[in-house]
């Protein structure tokens, strides 16, 4: 069975500063990992995807996420926040040899002024 | 080019009514999924298709049921509302195992009270 773990149901960060979310896995096959964005009352949106080569993909709005297939985790990460990056962000997983998608319990990001 | 429509987008149920949700998409997308979502539980899979005519179990499929008729719909019903079954339910299409593009696309949501 595949899972996701968000370690931290709230990240809290100045203007200005780097941000980093939390998601580490747990698949059989070769890991597929998401990160997606929810703003209030819409559904989610993609934001990048890792499915095979270099560790650092890049994604929309500035973001970037690190793939660490020794420590199973794919955090994502933005060198400078923005105080419109506040929203939901979901991590998910997809064992590659299937299409059912796990998603994470979300991290709600709040970029302070 | 619309993407992903759910419809409706808010109602309010009795216990023991029935309904139907309606997911359209106009991506020409094989798979197409039903979550719920609701608070600290992220999305859960309720069902999903693989096909027109296919449907397939996901985390949390009782009390619901989805038919997939047409490539372009999918459909979800509640056949006896209970308050447990009160969430946002979002419906999500991919267009299958195409290694370059297999993320989801989301429709807006459904907000469904059951009183």
């Amino acid at each position: 069975a595949q899972s996701v773990a968000q370690p931290e149901d709230q990240v809290n960060v100045a203007e200005g500063n780097p941000l980093t979310v939390k998601c580490t896995y747990s698949v059989s096959g070769n890991p597929y990992l998401f990160w997606y964005v929810q703003y209030p009352n819409r559904g989610l949106q993609f934001l990048l995807k890792y499915i095979t080569g270099d560790n650092l993909v890049k994604g929309s709005y500035g973001f970037e996420a690190e793939f660490n297939k020794s420590q199973t985790s794919f955090h994502l990460k933005k060198p400078s926040a923005l105080v419109s990056d506040s929203a939901l962000y979901f991590c998910a997983v997809r064992d590659g040899g299937y299409q059912k998608v796990t998603f994470g319990t979300g991290t709600k990001l709040q970029v302070i002024p | 080019n619309a993407g992903v429509t759910q419809t409706p987008k808010f109602r309010v149920l009795k216990t023991g009514q029935s309904m139907t949700l309606l997911c359209a998409q106009d991506m020409n997308h094989e798979y197409m999924y039903w979550y719920r979502q609701d608070p600290g539980m992220g999305l859960r899979l309720i069902h999903y298709s693989v096909g027109e005519g296919t449907t397939a179990k996901g985390e949390v499929p009782d009390g619901y049921n989805v038919s997939r008729l047409k490539k372009q719909n999918f459909l979800l019903g509640l056949e006896s509302a209970a308050p447990s079954q009160t969430s946002v339910y979002f419906c999500a299409s991919s267009p299958g195992l195409d290694l370059a593009a297999p993320f989801q696309y989301f429709g807006a949501g459904t907000r469904l009270s059951v009183l």
